[in-house]
């Protein structure tokens, strides 16, 4: 069975600091994806990252970089030079190594963002 | 990017009445569409797995006479709430797949039921 567990229920983090988001997995498919989700207060769902399983490189996109250590299993989110707009609940997922791909979330981390 | 509909966005109704909620992929067509809920301060639970023209795949625990899911077009995907009481009252996410793409799945902006 799969798990994705992140520890940080919130954390605070001041204007343009950098902050790392943690994301621990577990799955005994060789294959597999791990995508980072931000949820402002509205509730949209807003993709920032993904990495695969034989990714070689971490993905960046943006301010946004996933620190992902397979033999540790866990892909942790860097925010750089964090904007009072990344005040939001982000989640770690994972995509079920199955034909339809499906996710199983983590129970979140709440980011606020403080002047 | 692509983008995904839900309608209604809000809904309050009476205990006993179903509610239907609508799931649109816009631009794209979704031969796989997701359905999650979530509870204030929690995470996403997905409740069930629909594909287009085949019936949909629920996870353990959901019961299926209570959710009833149709997904009648690579469009389209409805999520009917039926005999609504209190305690289904939640915020029900979407997302949708395309075909040529096994990672992106995008969202919906999701609709809060509260039920009376």
């Amino acid at each position: 069975a799969q798990k994705i567990t992140q520890t940080q229920p919130g954390m605070f983090v001041q204007e343009k600091e950098a902050v790392t988001l943690d994301c621990t997995y577990d799955t005994s498919d060789p294959s597999y994806g791990l995508f980072w989700y931000k949820q402002p207060s509205s509730g949209e769902m807003i993709f920032l990252i993904y990495q695969g399983s034989y990714d070689q490189q971490n993905a960046t996109e943006g301010r946004y970089s996933l620190n992902f250590q397979k033999a540790r299993k866990s892909a942790n989110l860097v925010i750089s030079a964090s904007q009072l707009g990344d005040s939001a609940m982000y989640f770690c997922a994972m995509r079920a190594d199955d034909s339809w791909g499906k996710l199983q979330f983590g129970a979140g981390t709440q980011v606020v963002v403080t002047p | 990017g692509a983008v995904v509909s839900q309608h209604p966005s809000r809904v309050i109704c009476k205990s006993g009445t179903s509610v239907k909620i609508e799931c649109r992929s816009l631009d794209f067509q979704a031969t796989t569409m997701f359905w999650y809920r979530q509870f204030p301060k929690k995470s996403l639970m997905l409740m069930a797995t629909s594909n287009e023209g085949s019936k949909a795949t629920y996870e353990q625990g959901v019961e299926k006479d209570k959710f009833l899911i149709n997904h009648a077009s690579l469009t389209l995907s409805t999520l009917t709430v039926t005999s609504a009481h209190p305690e289904d009252s939640s915020f029900y996410i979407c997302s949708a797949r395309e075909l040529s793409s096994y990672n992106e799945q995008f969202f919906g902006p999701g609709t809060r039921l509260t039920v009376l």
